[in-house]
């Protein structure tokens, strides 16, 4: 079956840095996606990778090893606002997306 | 302001009623989704539409339909609403249809208690 795997809560602290992982297993693969959820909201698009390595876009990277079905999602310099749950999704063999349940992010003063 | 709106925000309904929840976006994306999206899981794919005049099947199907007459509405209806079919509803669309990686961009969602 398809399977998503990423922790349930993490908690961090503001200034500092953070690594959400993500395992996943999937009928084929055609890119890892990370959203950003607050509560209450509806999850916003952070980052798409495909290849394997680290693509990185300001406070936020992204990390993918295809060959062991990981991904990680890197927060540097957390800010309070970045107080939220953070979805992985892989994007199978129809190209449609298998969510995680997310990981709530507590980001402590 | 572009983007995907959702209606309504919320509602309370009761068992056996018939509801339509409706989505509209503005950005000319060929494809769309509808989403539920329950405590401890991860969201869940109802329906699709990969372009107007075609829907398909996602993985929680059962007890909802769906149509796409043209690009921007995609309305999803229950049937007959049963309290398993308590959650919140998300539209998103994305840029191509068949067979895209393109990012997917999500409404502000619909939140639906059924009693």
């Amino acid at each position: 079956g398809q399977n998503i795997d990423q922790p349930t809560e993490m908690t961090a602290t503001e200034g500092a840095i953070v690594q959400i992982n993500c395992t996943y297993q999937t009928s084929g693969f055609n890119g890892l996606f990370w959203y950003q959820q607050h509560a209450g909201e509806a999850p916003t698009f952070l980052s798409y990778n495909v290849l394997d390595g680290l693509e990185e876009k300001g406070r936020f990277s992204s990390f993918l090893s295809r060959s062991k079905g990981y991904s990680y999602l890197l927060l540097k310099e957390l800010q309070m606002k970045d107080s939220a749950s953070y979805l992985c999704a892989a994007m199978d063999s129809n190209y449609q997306l298998i969510w995680g349940a997310g990981t709530k992010l507590i980001i402590k003063p | 302001i572009a983007g995907i709106t959702q209606a309504p925000t919320s509602q309370i309904l009761a068992a056996g009623r018939r509801m339509t929840l409706r989505c509209t976006q503005d950005m000319r994306h060929n494809a769309m989704y509808w989403y539920r999206q329950d405590l401890g899981l991860g969201l869940r794919l109802i329906h699709y539409s990969n372009t107007a005049g075609t829907t398909g099947k996602g993985e929680v199907p059962d007890g909802y339909s769906v149509s796409r007459a043209n690009t921007d509405d995609f309305p999803l209806t229950l049937a007959s609403a049963v309290p398993s079919q308590t959650s919140v509803y998300f539209c998103a669309s994305s840029d191509s249809g068949d067979f895209t990686t393109d990012t997917q961009y999500f409404g502000p969602g619909t939140r639906l208690t059924v009693l």
